[in-house]
């Protein structure tokens, strides 16, 4: 089956720095890519819709300035969380989709996920 | 909007014995359901996918049901092991294109040996 990768699979980072989080299809062209986040003992809450080439759709209560989304080719995507603040601090994953021919069926996978800790 | 909830919220069960997961959604129009496991500090597990048209699938001591009509799956794990120690999440898709999946609020297992 499709395998999405996530890079890096954990990551420790200053207060005030940016952080890349890269998202990768393996072996199918992913048309949207999903972004959600995981904090302590909650569930998965979606961040962020991108399609290739456009820009993303940020879900409410989302800074779209402090978490900016790269869906540049079919791919990858990239998450990049700016000036980042210990409460960011949570469990990032990306989930990638592909259309199907007919009837609007799709395949999803998701990657294994990011552990983001600001300190 | 659609809302999951899982049942128990935590569930801790002796080695060897059967038990059954329950998750719940509010919107019947889904596309397909997913079960996964998570475990600690770890991302997901795919378990088992049961489209929207399917009752139920099954894989080794796994087995998955689902009914639209009443909102509703449950997760069943037959002689239960440690190893089967994780949070099992509830992920629904609705229906009308892929934007959204919803997940449960998981039920976290604890299998005593």
């Amino acid at each position: 089956g499709a395998v999405v990768s996530q890079h890096p699979s954990w990551v420790i980072c200053k207060s005030g720095t940016s952080v890349k989080i890269e998202c990768r299809s393996l072996d199918f062209q992913a048309t949207t890519m999903f972004w959600y986040r995981q904090f302590p003992k909650q569930s998965l809450m979606l961040m962020a819709t991108s399609n290739e080439g456009s820009k993303a759709t940020y879900e409410q209560g989302v800074e779209k300035d402090k978490f900016l989304i790269n869906h540049a080719s079919l791919t990858l995507s990239t998450l990049t969380v700016t000036s980042a603040h210990p409460e960011d601090s949570s469990f990032y994953i990306c989930r990638a989709v592909r259309g199907l021919a007919g009837g609007g069926s799709y395949e999803q996978y998701f990657g294994p996920g990011t552990r983001l800790t600001v300190t | 909007k659609q809302e999951v909830t899982q049942i128990p919220a935590a569930l801790s069960v002796p080695e060897g014995e059967n038990l059954v997961l329950n998750c719940s959604f509010t919107d019947s129009a889904i596309y397909n359901l997913q079960w996964f496991r998570q475990d600690p500090g770890k991302g997901l597990t795919s378990l088992l996918l049961i489209q929207s048209s399917q009752r139920e699938q099954t894989s080794g001591r796994l087995n998955a049901s689902l009914d639209k009509s009443s909102g509703r799956s449950t997760l069943y794990i037959a002689a239960s092991q440690p190893g089967d120690s994780a949070t099992y999440l509830c992920a629904v898709s609705n229906s009308g294109g892929y934007q959204k999946v919803t997940f449960g609020t998981g039920t976290k297992l604890q299998v005593i040996p």
